[in-house]
């Protein structure tokens, strides 16, 4: 499983878009790219998952460059409520594959 | 939209005991996991879970522990004997297939005393 690295904390405020950042430099071929956002006491929940360039959906957009060993997730104009943290996942989308967290990026959305 | 849905949402017992946790994952999903998150940790994979079997486990899914399918729509986590340090939230997660994420459930809050 491809080993992520994401920074630790961002803080942002009210109406501006976050990117965050991820690095994946030994990321495999049939991998790919998803993220979850986490409120406390509450499960991770899916944001949204590509294997290159760019996916957008109502949520967010991911990005994705040609050599994959990077993926930057943005959030247009965050609002308080977008307050939690991130997780970077990579991994091959096969039937019975477990997903390993990182520590994840704790987003701080300020007024 | 569909939900994994957990109970309880909170369990308390004493050290020693042994506790089963629920889950009923989303009726059309194949792929089922437990997860488990210490207060102010990350989150950690305890098992995964297809076609009636254990397909992959972590470390942490000692002897203690073990999961069952016991009809076509729970998905159980047991704990035989609990230690304070089981203490934690327990995320279930089921998944459609490839392309699709991860649908997590709200979690139980475990507490031994």
């Amino acid at each position: 499983l491809a080993k992520t690295t994401q920074p630790i904390s961002m803080d942002s405020y009210e109406g501006q878009e976050v990117n965050i950042t991820c690095s994946h430099n030994n990321i495999a071929t049939n991998d790919y790219i998803t993220w979850y956002q986490q409120f406390p006491s509450q499960g991770p929940r899916f944001i949204i998952q590509g294997y290159k360039t760019k996916v957008t959906n109502e949520v967010a957009s991911l990005f994705i460059p040609a050599d994959r060993k990077s993926s930057t997730l943005s959030l247009p104009r965050v609002s308080l409520s977008d307050t939690a943290v991130y997780y970077c996942l990579v991994g091959p989308p096969i039937n019975n594959n477990d997903m390993r967290f990182g520590a994840g990026t704790r987003l701080t959305v300020k007024p | 939209e569909p939900e994994v849905t957990q109970t309880p949402s909170h369990q308390v017992t004493q050290m020693g005991q042994e506790v089963i946790l629920r889950c009923v994952p989303i009726s059309n999903h194949l792929y089922f996991y437990w997860y488990r998150q210490i207060l102010g940790q990350k989150v950690e994979f305890l098992v995964s879970f297809y076609n009636n079997e254990i397909s992959e486990k972590s470390e942490i899914f000692d002897d203690q522990f073990s999961v069952e399918r016991p009809d076509g729509s729970n998905f159980t986590l047991k704990i035989r004997s609990t230690k304070l340090e089981d203490s934690a939230m327990y995320f279930c997660a089921s998944l459609r297939g490839a392309d699709y994420g991860y649908t997590f459930g709200s979690g139980t809050r475990l507490t031994v005393v």
